[in-house]
């Protein structure tokens, strides 16, 4: 069975500081995609990694795709309450042809 | 272009109803994938159905069942219900790739 798990679960942090999210499974995957969800909505695609080692960045947020294609981080860099949500990874190209989530990490940034 | 769509946002039902969920899905996307998100057990895999046929399926009790439409609407049933139905059912719909680009989601509360 294919798994992703996410850590830490919970972070509630103050505004201002960085954090950093991992998502690792002993599984290889095509693509790892990332999402955000707010309370109330469906989760948005935050960006999609498909290569060993990749490294993308969307404005205060970069994204790290581990270089054997098992693992991922997320970090952010001085959080703002805006940035509020449950994270979620997801690893796609799996043997068994579904998008597998992981637990999802909900973040707290308190003004 | 216009998001994903589901209707009802919100629904309650009783133990022993049924109950059925639509999904627009983005234009031009003939995947549609439907989850089920618990505070518990996280975002589940339902079934994915592209082109009217379903492609994959989760594992759920045969309770849940879903159709797609000629043109790419989706809607999925949920018969018997029980307590433990009540979740977010969240619709996504996808291009030619993994990834999902979410409806806001129908909130079931089963009473």
């Amino acid at each position: 069975t294919q798994l992703l798990e996410q850590s830490p679960q919970f972070l509630s942090i103050q505004e201002g500081e960085n954090l950093t999210v991992y998502c690792n499974s002993s599984s290889v995957f095509s693509s790892l995609q990332w999402y955000r969800q707010e309370p109330g909505e469906g989760p948005v695609l935050l960006v999609t990694v498909v290569t060993g080692g990749e490294v993308k960045k969307l404005k205060r947020l970069t994204f790290q795709f581990g270089d054997a294609r098992k693992d991922s981080s997320l970090h952010i860099t001085a959080a703002q309450p805006g940035d509020t949500g449950l994270y979620l990874c997801a690893g796609a190209g799996g043997n068994t042809g579904k998008l597998i989530f992981g637990q999802g990490t909900t973040l707290q940034v308190k003004p | 272009k216009a998001g994903v769509t589901q209707t009802p946002r919100y629904l309650i039902k009783t133990r022993g109803q049924q109950v059925t969920l639509s999904c627009s899905p983005i234009s031009g996307h003939r995947s549609v994938s439907w989850y089920q998100q618990t505070p518990g057990q996280g975002l589940q895999f339902l079934f994915e159905y592209f082109s009217e046929t379903q492609r994959n399926k989760g594992n759920f009790p045969g309770r849940f069942s879903g159709r797609q439409f000629s043109n790419s609407r989706s809607e999925m049933n949920v018969s018997t219900l029980e307590l433990g139905d009540s979740a977010l059912y969240l619709c996504a719909s996808s291009p030619p790739s993994y990834e999902q680009y979410f409806g806001p989601g129908t909130r079931l509360t089963v009473t």
